[in-house]
């Protein structure tokens, strides 16, 4: 049990264009749901948090119109990197809450790279 | 404001050798530690965490607040334990974790 996608699993794509990448909580139901971002060989960096029926909660430092958090339903959360830039190139990676035993479990990842 | 430390970046022993990762914390309340574990292009995945006091692959992890530590060991390590292993803390109500900037461990045959 609890399993977290993420679609797509890699996606490239030209500077100032927008991604959307998904993250779905397959046989749980989350409200709570986590965006993380990891650089090469680094350590995770949480983004946002994201609430469903709520607006998502940024960590300092990240754009919040840049990086936009849709958490519409308690199995599906979407982050949108808006007009991304190179420097946006990254490995992005979603959690989810269970409520049971209220552990974060991480999805696959996706690995953008803007060109 | 909490902060988790793990000193060794890298590493090495010899199969069946005792294996022990270090992990610090600070928080000024009572937290909630995990150790997670990333295998080559995997996901990050839960290993334990304190409150289940169980041993998972033969990892333990025991909470030491005298010392503000959660350092896991293993007696004897397998080439298949190879993996970042990151270890993290829970502080408050609201599911957010602090991560440290993980250990990457090789088990050589």
């Amino acid at each position: 049990g609890a399993v977290v996608s993420q679609h797509p699993s890699r996606v490239i794509c030209k500077s100032g264009t927008s991604v959307k990448i998904e993250c779905r909580s397959l046989d749980f139901q989350a409200t709570t749901m986590f965006w993380y971002r990891q650089f090469p060989k680094q350590s995770l960096m949480l983004m946002a948090t994201s609430n469903e029926g709520s607006k998502a909660t940024y960590e300092q430092g990240v754009e919040k119109d840049k990086f936009l958090i849709n958490h519409a339903s308690l199995t599906l959360s979407t982050l949108t990197v808006t007009s991304a830039h190179p420097e946006d190139s990254s490995f992005y990676i979603c959690s989810a809450v269970t409520s049971g035993d209220e552990t974060q479990y991480f999805g696959p990842g996706t690995r953008l790279l803007v060109l | 404001a909490q902060r988790v430390t793990q000193p060794e970046k890298l590493l090495s022993v010899f199969k069946g050798a005792p294996v022990e990762l270090k992990c610090n914390y600070s928080y000024s309340g009572s937290p909630e530690l995990f150790w997670y574990v990333q295998y080559s292009r995997q996901r990050l995945q839960l290993l334990l965490r304190h409150i289940s006091r169980e041993s998972i692959k033969g990892f333990t992890a025991d909470l030491n607040k005298g010392e503000t530590s959660f350092h896991l060991k293993k007696p004897f390590a397998q080439e298949e334990d190879s993996a970042m292993y990151y270890c993290a803390l829970r502080g408050g109500s609201n599911y957010k974790l602090t991560f440290g900037k993980g250990t990457l461990l090789t088990v050589n045959p």
